[in-house]
């Protein structure tokens, strides 16, 4: 039973340029949501996906948005890059978009030089 | 907005020492959990915990869901080196409201475990 899956698991990008992250969620997930964690903090809501929709949005700028498939997978999109914006970029997935437990994947180390 | 305030920001222990962690907020939650982040990988869910005064363990690690709903607290009893790594607590509210679904992280615990 495969985890939840995110790639790349390392990239770096240069300030004003854009980046995709995708995530697959753990098999029977129909949830996915997105976090930011800066060194030496705990994790940041970014969004939650839920049928395709944007269904919540924690306090980040438009440049972050995000998409997700028929087959629940996941795409985090950011444009126009600020150094501020790396991080870990962590993918969760769950079963019930109401709540209950979130699982994560390993996360994806973007770098803005 | 909602935050949680972990403590303590980092331990070091001895290996066989029990260690207790906890977390509170201004704000009621209706699900507390425990994630365990080792470097470089996400964080792994421990304990969950879904109704207040709820005790529950997961080897030799025990959580409790605070009685007011605003706080939470996890201990490790005999603890072994591979236990380092960095603790959180989050908050979830699932019962009414805007925020289903949403985590709210504390700020962590650093352990370190000496041999």
């Amino acid at each position: 039973d495969a985890g939840v899956t995110q790639s790349p698991t390392h990239l770096i990008k240069t300030r004003g340029q854009q980046v995709t992250l995708r995530c697959s969620p753990k098999s029977g997930h129909d949830t996915v949501s997105w976090y930011q964690q800066a060194l030496g903090q705990g994790p940041q809501f970014i969004f939650q996906y839920y049928e395709e929709e944007e269904r919540q949005r924690g306090n980040f700028p438009d440049r972050f948005s995000g998409h997700q498939f028929p087959n629940y997978s996941s795409e985090l999109n950011v444009n126009a890059l600020l150094l501020g914006d790396s991080a870990l970029y962590l993918c969760a997935s769950s079963g019930d978009w109401r709540g209950g437990e979130l699982f994560f994947g390993e996360g994806s180390r973007l770098t803005v030089l | 907005g909602q935050q949680l305030n972990q403590s303590p920001q980092s331990m070091f222990i001895q290996e066989g020492e029990d260690v207790s962690m906890n977390c509170t907020s201004s704000s009621i939650f209706n699900t507390w959990l425990w994630y365990k982040q080792d470097p470089g990988e996400g964080p792994v869910l421990l304990i969950a915990l879904y109704k207040a005064g709820e005790l529950t363990s997961n080897g030799r690690l025990t959580a409790q869901f605070g009685i007011t709903r605003k706080d939470s607290f996890l201990n490790i009893s005999a603890s072994i080196p591979s236990d380092v790594g960095i603790y959180f607590c989050a908050g979830q509210i699932n019962a009414g409201g805007t925020s289903y679904g949403k985590l709210t992280f504390g700020q962590g615990t650093i352990l370190t475990v000496h041999p």
